[in-house]
């Protein structure tokens, strides 16, 4: 079974400047997040996706930060102007949906994002 | 007060050891109590997932869970160079998806 792809795996930007960031979760999981990691501390949920719909996005910047699934597959979350702060491992995460509740979480390798 | 808090280390022990990690947390809802391995440059991947109070064990690896505490803990018997990474406790309510992480222990096992 294929796991969460996610890509860039690496990207440096200079603030201001915009970037996104792909996921595709393992097949047949309805369930999508996306998460921040910053250095040294554990992820934090930024957004979750039930299908095509928000499940939960109280913790993203909506000022600077979007995410969309439109086909209720893949996933982009995108940057924009970025700040200093933003950077961070970007980790993407899905799950099977049974009943109403989402199981394991599985993670992809994450993208490493550098503003400079 | 952080909602789950974890010892960073890093915390580095030879060969063979037994070694102890644990979490604390504040909000008594919590009911699923989780731990992940990070490796470096990887993502998180599920090692245990326990409900509730209780012990449960896993090969080389027993998670322990003390909600009158609230205090969480992951033993690793006879420690592999290969468990050195990162472990991050998480947790969530019953009723609710949302999954908090704690900032991690870095762990070294040393050949």
């Amino acid at each position: 079974e294929a796991g969460v792809a996610q890509s860039p795996r690496y990207k440096i930007i200079e603030k201001r400047q915009s970037v996104a960031f792909w996921c595709n979760p393992i097949s047949g999981h309805a369930t999508l997040y996306w998460y921040q990691q910053i250095l040294g501390q554990g992820p934090k949920l930024l957004i979750q996706f039930q299908n095509n719909g928000v499940v939960d996005d109280s913790q993203l910047p909506k000022d600077r930060f979007s995410a969309e699934r439109l086909k209720g597959v893949d996933s982009t979350l995108k940057i924009q102007p970025a700040k200093l702060e933003d950077s961070a491992v970007y980790l993407c995460a899905s799950s099977l949906m049974v009943s109403g509740i989402s199981y394991e979480q599985y993670f992809g390798p994450g993208t490493r994002l550098t503003v400079t | 007060q952080k909602e789950v808090e974890q010892d960073p280390g890093p915390l580095s022990v030879p060969e063979g050891a037994i070694v102890s990690l644990n979490c604390t947390y504040s909000n008594s809802a919590f009911q699923y109590f989780m731990w992940y391995r990070q490796y470096s440059r990887k993502g998180p991947e599920l090692l245990m997932y326990t409900y509730s109070s209780g012990n449960k064990e896993d090969g080389r690896f027993t998670a322990q869970v003390d909600k009158s505490s609230k205090y969480i803990s992951l033993f690793i018997r006879d420690s592999q160079p290969s468990d050195s990474a990162t472990y991050l406790c998480a947790m969530r309510e019953t009723s609710y998806d949302k999954v908090i992480f704690g900032p991690g222990t870095s762990l070294s096992v040393i050949p």
